[in-house]
């Protein structure tokens, strides 16, 4: 149980472009929802927190109108980043508070590279 | 900034050897966890040790944790080549919402 799927799992994209991610919950609801952003060897860096129905809590430095979120569904949140550029070229990597004791679970990641 | 601070940053062993990971925090926490993350993928949730517990087991693995020197180690017995991942202590401040990530130890085990 507890399985966070994402989609693409990759993705290469021209410069200027926008791209969608989307976050799912297949066995259960999450009203919490996660958005990291990983480069190469470092850590997972929160992005975001989105809470179904409401608008999404942006971390410091976080451009909100570069990054959209939005979280539809108890069980859909995507990930729209907009005009993309080389520099957010990166892992990105979506979790769901399954609710039992503040354990995530998270998605596989979607690469992104932008040319 | 990230909170969790983690030693060693990169760990070679050979298989069959324990690798201990350790980690450090800041403030107060509600619990810790330990995920473990391979080349390129998401993460995969370990084990979560409350505050008001010291130690914990999960097959090959024992968390310890120490809130007074607020830091808590992983330790993996009679690793295997397939141990080899990334692995991060995330912890739960109190009072806080967000789970904040240590910058990982990398292991690596020879078979």
């Amino acid at each position: 149980g507890a399985v966070v799927s994402q989609h693409p799992s990759w993705v290469i994209c021209k410069s200027g472009t926008s791209v969608k991610i989307e976050c799912r919950s297949l066995d259960f609801q999450a009203t919490t929802m996660f958005w990291y952003r990983q480069f190469p060897k470092q850590s997972l860096m929160l992005m975001a927190t989105s809470n179904e129905g409401s608008k999404a809590t942006y971390e410091q430095g976080v451009e909100k109108d570069k990054f959209l979120i939005n979280h539809a569904s108890l069980t859909l949140s995507t990930l729209t980043v907009t005009s993309a550029h080389p520099e957010d070229s990166s892992f990105y990597i979506c979790s769901g508070d399954g609710g039992r004791g503040n354990e995530q679970f998270f998605g596989p990641g979607t690469r992104l590279t932008v040319l | 900034s990230q909170q969790g601070e983690e030693d060693p940053q990169a760990l070679s062993i050979q298989e069959g050897e324990n690798a201990t990971m350790n980690c450090s925090y800041k403030t107060s926490i509600n619990n810790l966890q330990w995920y473990r993350q391979n080349s390129g993928r998401g993460l995969v949730h370990l084990i979560l040790i409350r505050s008001n517990e010291r130690e914990k087991h999960s097959g090959r693995l024992r968390v310890t944790l120490d809130t007074s020197k607020k830091s808590s180690s992983l330790l993996i017995t009679a690793s295997r080549a397939a141990d080899t991942a990334s692995y991060f202590c995330a912890t739960d401040p109190t009072g806080g919402f967000k789970t904040i990530f240590g910058a990982g130890t990398r292991l690596f085990v020879k078979a």
